[in-house]
């Protein structure tokens, strides 16, 4: 079947320290590799995503790539800053499929003390 | 729009009465997923509608939930007989098509009291 696991949180940080949040997969067929970012009371939004193995995916310095071997899909920022606490989720999508269901890890919260 | 709009933002109910969730989609989009977050928990997959495909509800926790979705629009879930652990926010997603990412609206914070 297709899930996503995600390390569990909170984690907790000191500005300007590297991140990293692990998640890997398993799935059936080919799937694309996404995180969200949740911040304090907003709605989930795209961080970065990857459609292919090997794929690396970036957005305001988050970092991950999409390893095949190994089915995981790191998140990594290597200064992370105050702004960036917020709960972040993996997620994959697979096709070839009728039906583009996300699947979801259980999230992990970042907190990035000054 | 320019974004997935949900109403209301707020709803607190009685436990026993049914309540609706609204969500208004990209235009465009013809997929539309809904999802339920219970307070510091993740994400719980409710129910997928893919075009005028029939909808994929592996995810409706009861017979008390249900959804639709008009014209490959708008869609409404229904929550019937409302109980306290229904209490989470309740967030619609859409997608342009398969494999590409979803577009997350504010959610709606359903509390039965």
């Amino acid at each position: 079947g297709n899930s996503v696991t995600q390390m569990e949180g909170p984690v907790t940080l000191s500005e300007e320290a590297f991140l990293t949040i692990n998640c890997t997969y398993t799935a059936t067929g080919y799937p694309s590799l996404f995180w969200y970012v949740q911040y304090p009371g907003e709605g989930l939004q795209l961080l970065l995503k990857a459609t292919k193995a090997d794929d690396k995916g970036s957005n305001k310095g988050f970092e991950a790539t999409y390893r095949k071997e190994t089915t995981s899909f790191h998140l990594e920022k290597g200064s992370v800053q105050v702004s960036d606490s917020a709960v972040y989720f993996c997620a994959l999508s697979v096709t070839p499929t009728n039906f583009n269901k996300f699947y979801f890890g259980s999230g992990t919260k970042l907190n990035v003390k000054p | 729009g320019a974004g997935v709009s949900q109403s209301p933002s707020n709803k607190v109910t009685e436990k026993g009465k049914d309540v609706e969730l609204r969500c208004d989609p990209i235009s465009g989009h013809t997929a539309l997923y809904w999802y339920r977050q219970s307070l510091g928990q993740g994400l719980e997959f409710l129910i997928y509608f893919q075009g005028n495909s029939a909808p994929d509800k592996s995810g409706l926790p009861s017979d008390r939930f249900s959804a639709e979705r008009t014209g490959g629009s708008v869609s409404t879930l229904t929550i019937q007989r409302t109980q306290q652990e229904d209490s989470a926010v309740y967030l619609c997603a859409s997608s342009f098509r398969a494999n590409t990412e979803a577009f997350f609206g504010q959610g709606t914070r359903l509390t039965v009291v």
